[in-house]
C-alpha cells in the first residue's frame, strides 16, 4: 500500500540556522498523489502546514517550501532561517487514491534552540 | 473561524471497559474522520463519515464502533479497551469527500490509557 516516511523523529537546530525535514514517499495506487505537510503547535490542534497538488511544483507557508520531486518521490520541508516559534511536530502525508485517505508519516519533532 | 472539540481530553479505563469518545464541530462541514496515533507513528484512520447517519471504515476500524447521529458530532467506542493500551485519538472533518486535496481540521485530542 502506500506509505509516508519521516526518518528523522527528531531534529534540534539553532535559531537562524536553515532546516531540511525530510520526506519520502510510496504510492503504489496512484502515480502522483497529492501531498502535504501538517504541523502541529505546542498545545495546538493538527492543522495544515501546505500542500501541493501538482508533480514538480513547489509549495510555501510561513517562510517553509516544499518541492513534489517525483524522480525521488520525495517532499523534504525546507526553511531558510528558522526561529523558535517554529518549535513544533511535522508531519509529511500523502492522499491515497481509491480511498481518498490521507496517509501521515511518523512525524518529526523539531526543537529550536535560542 | 471554527472549532472542533473532543472530550474527554484524558480517558482511563480498565480492561476490557467499553469506553467512548466524543467531537463536536461546528464548521458546518459534512465529512468527519477519526485518526489513532501511537507513539512514534503515524495517524492512523479509524473511521470517517462523509454525512449523517454515514459510516465508513478504515484501515484500522476492527475492535471500534463509531455513531454520526448528527452533521456536528462523531462519536467513537473502543468496544473492549485492552490492557496497557496508550493512545491519542484525533477527531478531524473537512468540507466534503471525494476531493483529494481536501484540507482536514483537527481537535486536540483524547489521550487513552488502559490499566
Amino acid at each position: 500500500g502506500d506509505s509516508v516516511t519521516q526518518t528523522e523523529g527528531q531534529v534540534t537546530v539553532s535559531e537562524s540556522k536553515s532546516l531540511i525535514i525530510n520526506c519520502t514517499y510510496s504510492a503504489t495506487s496512484i502515480a502522483y498523489p497529492n501531498l502535504f505537510w501538517y504541523v502541529r503547535y505546542p498545545g495546538e490542534g493538527l492543522q495544515l502546514l501546505l500542500k501541493v497538488i501538482t508533480a514538480g511544483q513547489k509549495g510555501s507557508s510561513r517562510g517553509f517550501e516544499a518541492t513534489y520531486n517525483k524522480e525521488t518521490t520525495s517532499f523534504h520541508l525546507q526553511k531558510a532561517s528558522v526561529q523558535e516559534s517554529d518549535s513544533a511536530v511535522y508531519y509529511c502525508a500523502l492522499v491515497s487514491s481509491g480511498s481518498w485517505q490521507l496517509i501521515f508519516g511518523s512525524g518529526t519533532q523539531l526543537t529550536v534552540m535560542p | 473561524g471554527g472549532i472542533i472539540t473532543q472530550t474527554p481530553k484524558f480517558l482511563i479505563g480498565q480492561e476490557g471497559q467499553k469506553l467512548t469518545l466524543k467531537c463536536q464541530q461546528n464548521f458546518n462541514h459534512d465529512t468527519m474522520y477519526w485518526y489513532r496515533q501511537d507513539s512514534g507513528k503515524g495517524l492512523r484512520l479509524i473511521y470517517y463519515s462523509i454525512t449523517e447517519n454515514d459510516l465508513q471504515k478504515g484501515d484500522l476500524s476492527e475492535g471500534y464502533d463509531a455513531s454520526r447521529e448528527k452533521k456536528s458530532s462523531f462519536s467513537l467506542t473502543v468496544t473492549s479497551a485492552q490492557k496497557n493500551e496508550m493512545a491519542v485519538f484525533l477527531c478531524a472533518s473537512s468540507i466534503a469527500s471525494g476531493r483529494s486535496n481536501e484540507r482536514l481540521f483537527f481537535g486536540h485530542g483524547t489521550k487513552l490509557s488502559v490499566l
